[in-house]
């Protein structure tokens, strides 16, 4: 069964740095998304990505976020410089559709800034 | 604002039924879904209403009244591997989901 795969699994960094996160999502897929996870939190929306573009984005994927299918396969999420509080787990999700079709999450990437 | 409301924790014991709740009120609706997760885990996809009524899936239900805003997830003959968290979530709108927080349910023997 096709799934939505994310790489590094675990990601530390120093606050300041660039990391990138990257994901492959399921290959027929149309729409991307990511979600964090703040340890012990509830999944917390930051953005979609359709047809090369963001569809919507939340107050949290500020000017230090931002995304990219450079290929036909990978979606990457990018910030630019970390802070402390951008510790968490980061989902990639895909779906076929948009509203009305099931979102699908990857295992997630755990980023640890110190 | 947007909000989901689901009971934080319930314990039910192996075999049993329990039932989660979950209220919303979110400025757009287009569905709503139920995802599990396991410690450390990624959100895994149970169930998804749009309509009022019943889902069956195996063991598990779910149902959608969207009049009153409420829906709620249903596991039958409960199993330890039930351990985990499940959050109901919104399809809102523009291609986002809106969680809830997430209940904890604790299987016993």
């Amino acid at each position: 069964e096709p799934e939505v795969t994310q790489t590094p699994s675990h990601q530390v960094t120093q606050m300041g740095q660039e990391v990138i996160l990257r994901c492959v999502p399921i290959s027929n897929h149309l729409y991307f998304y990511w979600y964090r996870q703040i340890l012990g939190q509830k999944v917390e929306f930051l953005v979609s990505f359709y047809n090369n573009e963001i569809s919507e984005k939340s107050e949290i994927f500020d000017d230090q976020f931002s995304v990219e299918r450079p290929d036909g396969s990978n979606f990457t999420l990018k910030i630019r410089s970390t802070k402390l509080e951008d510790s968490a787990m980061y989902f990639c999700a895909s779906s076929r559709g948009g509203d009305t079709d099931t979102q699908y999450f990857g295992p997630g990437t755990r980023l640890t800034v110190l | 604002g947007q909000s989901l409301e689901q009971p934080s924790e319930v314990t039910a014991v192996e075999g049993a039924i329990v039932q989660i709740n979950c209220t919303y009120q979110t400025s757009g609706f287009y569905g709503l879904s139920w995802y599990q997760q396991h410690d450390g885990g990624a959100p895994t996809f149970l169930s998804y209403n749009a309509l009022d009524g019943l889902e069956e899936t195996g063991r598990f239900s779910s149902f959608l009244s969207r009049s009153d805003s409420y829906g709620y997830l249903l596991l039958q003959e409960l199993q330890m591997k039930d351990s985990a968290s499940y959050f109901c979530a919104v399809t809102g709108g523009y291609n986002k989901l809106i969680f809830g927080a997430g209940t904890r349910l604790a299987v016993h023997p």
